[in-house]
């Protein structure tokens, strides 16, 4: 069982250039999630979404697109990379919105972004 | 907005000694608050989680205590191990409308030999 899958696990990207980190879990999760976590300020949610078709902000969304065709993925798009956005990412997901009732996210490894 | 505050950021602790970290929320409709353990270059892992109608759950060496009227709950590792070194997250539910964890801004735990 994979759980939840995260590429690329690295990345090194110049100012300006866009690109799109990938998540896909294999558990039928509804609710999948994108945080960044950074030195001293935890793990601050960018977008979240609770079924297909169904996306919405969290905390720190500017700079960041996601969209959710399907169940399994759920894409993070940086539309024109800043060094502030240097950071690690994690994906999350959880069965429906279970993880208010047991507070459980399931996340991935990690894709660690460097723009320069 | 859910405000999750969490201390100390840092913690050294002797093995076989108790590990102690805080955490205080603002406010929340839902009533399950975890805690999340990290290790480097992983994703952070559910380790406990507490339903606030209690006032404390234990899991092994790994304990929650819950304060409902003052908002704030702390995780207890007991006889710390080199192992349980790692950086550990609460977090506690945003308020009714949202779906999503607030998590606190962790506390890295260092276990001495």
């Amino acid at each position: 069982n994979a759980g939840v899958t995260q590429t690329p696990k690295f990345q090194v990207l110049k100012t300006g250039q866009s690109m799109t980190l990938q998540c896909a879990q294999d558990m039928n999760h509804e609710y999948m999630s994108w945080y960044r976590q950074d030195p001293g300020m935890g793990l601050r949610l960018i977008h979240y979404s609770v079924g297909a078709g169904i996306t919405d902000q969290g905390e720190v969304p500017n700079g960041y697109n996601v969209s959710r065709s399907t169940t399994e993925d759920f894409p993070l798009r940086l539309l024109s990379a800043a060094p502030s956005q240097t950071s690690v990412y994690f994906c999350a997901s959880s069965p429906h919105r279970e993880h208010l009732n047991t507070g459980e996210l399931f996340f991935g490894e990690g894709s660690r972004l460097t723009v320069l | 907005q859910q405000q999750v505050k969490q201390s100390p950021q840092s913690l050294i602790v002797q093995k076989g000694g108790i590990s102690i970290i805080n955490c205080a929320y603002e406010n929340t409709a839902f009533d399950y608050f975890p805690w999340y353990q990290q290790f480097p270059g992983k994703g952070p892992a559910l380790l406990i989680a507490i339903r606030p109608d209690v006032s404390e759950k234990k899991e092994g060496r790994f304990t929650i205590s819950f304060n409902k009227s003052a908002k704030q709950f702390s995780l207890h590792i007991m006889d710390s191990q080199p192992g349980d070194s790692a950086t550990y997250f609460c977090a506690a539910p945003r308020p009714r409308g949202y779906s999503t964890l607030t998590f606190g801004k962790g506390t890295m735990l260092l276990v001495s030999p």
